[in-house]
């Protein structure tokens, strides 16, 4: 099945520094990527839309230059939370879909990112 | 806009059956689809209906009517493992929309 990663698990950093979190899809092309933010025991908020090689789609109240996605290629996207608060603090998931309207409905999942932000 | 209900929370005892519903509100939508999660870990794909009726995947069915903007996942033979948090969602043509969840709790 289709596999999608993301790294690291889990991060602290120092309020004021910046994150890179990884996503990659394993063993399919990813034509577009989801970013996600989960509060404890709360819904899948989307964040943002990327599709390789373009800009990605934000969703309205999500501030551009605080996360920002970049979608290099079709296996890789990555976010960065730059200059990160505690309020930062969250579950970031990613996940994939692929080529095929077969695929449409169905999201590929990474096992998410704990970012802790003291 | 576009919106989904479900209830916060479920509880069933082990070896039962349990239905988790879901209403939704949209201009368009292509399908209804169902993810679970278990605390800790990533959402994985449950089942999808894209027409009207039942779709029957092992323990788990899932049914849709749009006519009545309404959904529900079918869970039977409840186990323990199934104790984790179920999703509904709007599959739109660029992305899926999801409801607030429905934890579901089971006893033994």
């Amino acid at each position: 099945g289709a596999v999608v990663s993301q790294h690291p698990s889990r991060v602290i950093c120092k309020s004021g520094t910046s994150v890179k979190i990884e996503c990659r899809s394993l063993d399919f092309q990813a034509t577009t990527m989801f970013w996600y933010r989960q509060f404890p025991k709360q819904s899948l908020m989307l964040m943002a839309t990327s599709n390789e090689g373009s800009k990605a789609t934000y969703e309205q109240g999500v501030e551009k230059d605080k996360f920002l996605i970049n979608h290099a290629s079709l296996t890789l996207s990555t976010l960065t939370v730059t200059s990160a608060h505690p309020e930062d603090s969250s579950f970031y998931i990613c996940s994939a879909r692929g080529f095929g309207g077969l695929t449409l409905y169905e999201q590929y999942f990474g096992p998410g990112t704990r970012l802790t932000v003291t | 806009g576009q919106s989904l209900e479900q209830p916060s929370e479920v509880t069933a005892v082990e070896g039962a059956i349990v239905q988790i519903n879901c209403t939704y509100q949209t201009s368009g939508f292509y399908g209804l689809s169902w993810y679970q999660q278990h605390d800790g870990g990533a959402p994985t794909f449950l089942s999808y209906n894209a027409l009207d009726g039942l779709e029957e995947t092992g323990r788990f069915s899932s049914f849709l009517s749009r006519s009545d903007s309404y959904g529900y996942l079918l869970l039977q033979e409840l186990q323990m493992k199934d104790s984790a948090s179920y999703f509904c969602g709007l599959v739109t043509h660029d992305k899926i929309i999801f409801g607030k969840g429905t934890r579901l709790h089971i006893l033994p």
